[in-house]
């Protein structure tokens, strides 16, 4: 059964500084790896999709690294901003069909 | 605005009350999905359903009964809940091809349960 950890689990950082959030996963037979971003009690917005044949995906200030041997992507966020504030969700997609397998989250706070 | 529309967005009901969620996906997919999140929990997938046929039920009990009409629309009929039942309720939609490249997935704003 495929789980997903995310470390670390909260993280407070001031505004302007590059970070690194971690995502593992202990079955590497994975189709993708998307991250999301999720604002308290809201839904969930896709920030980038990395294909299994991938090394890495970037989006603006992100950058994604997928390691499918490993089981591990990192998440970099460049420059934060106090409007990155949110938590920051890992999933892969494994086995049969289009199912995704969350972490549950690196909780984001950036302070002025 | 990401292409995909639940409502309501909140929804407080008795252990004994009927009602049902939906679901719109504006986005030409052809896979729906239903998901659950709970407080402290990872998002935990319900159930999937491609071309308006289930293909997946993550063991939900049958007190939630999804329906999904056509493409565009699905429905999470609510029974008999009860309180542990209360979480954020998220629908997706993702156009799948079929072959080895899944996919991403596209999430609504979720609906907001409380069962008292």
């Amino acid at each position: 059964k495929q789980e997903v950890t995310q470390i670390p689990a909260a993280l407070s950082v001031p505004e302007g500084e590059n970070l690194v959030l971690n995502c593992s996963f202990t079955d590497s037979a994975i189709y993708n790896l998307q991250w999301f971003r999720q604002d308290p009690g809201k839904g969930l917005t896709s920030l980038l999709l990395i294909q299994s044949s991938q090394r890495e995906q970037t989006s603006g200030r992100l950058n994604a690294s997928l390691d499918k041997s490993s089981g591990r992507s990192t998440l970099y966020i460049a420059a934060s901003q106090p409007g990155d504030s949110a938590t920051y969700l890992c999933a892969v997609t494994t086995g049969g069909g289009n199912k995704l397998t969350f972490g549950t989250g690196t909780q984001l706070k950036v302070e002025l | 605005e990401t292409g995909v529309t639940q409502t309501p967005r909140h929804l407080v009901m008795g252990m004994t009350n009927k009602k049902s969620l939906k679901c719109e996906q504006h986005l030409g997919h052809n896979a729906m999905y239903w998901y659950k999140q709970s407080a402290k929990k990872p998002l935990e997938l319900m159930f999937v359903y491609n071309f308006k046929e289930q293909t997946e039920n993550n063991s939900v009990p049958s007190r939630f009964s999804p329906e999904c009409p056509n493409s565009s629309h699905l429905f999470l009929h609510l029974h008999t809940l009860q309180p542990e039942d209360s979480a954020l309720y998220l629908c997706a939609s993702s156009q799948d091809s079929g072959g080895r490249a899944r996919n991403e997935q596209f999430f609504g704003p979720g609906t907001r349960l409380t069962v008292l």
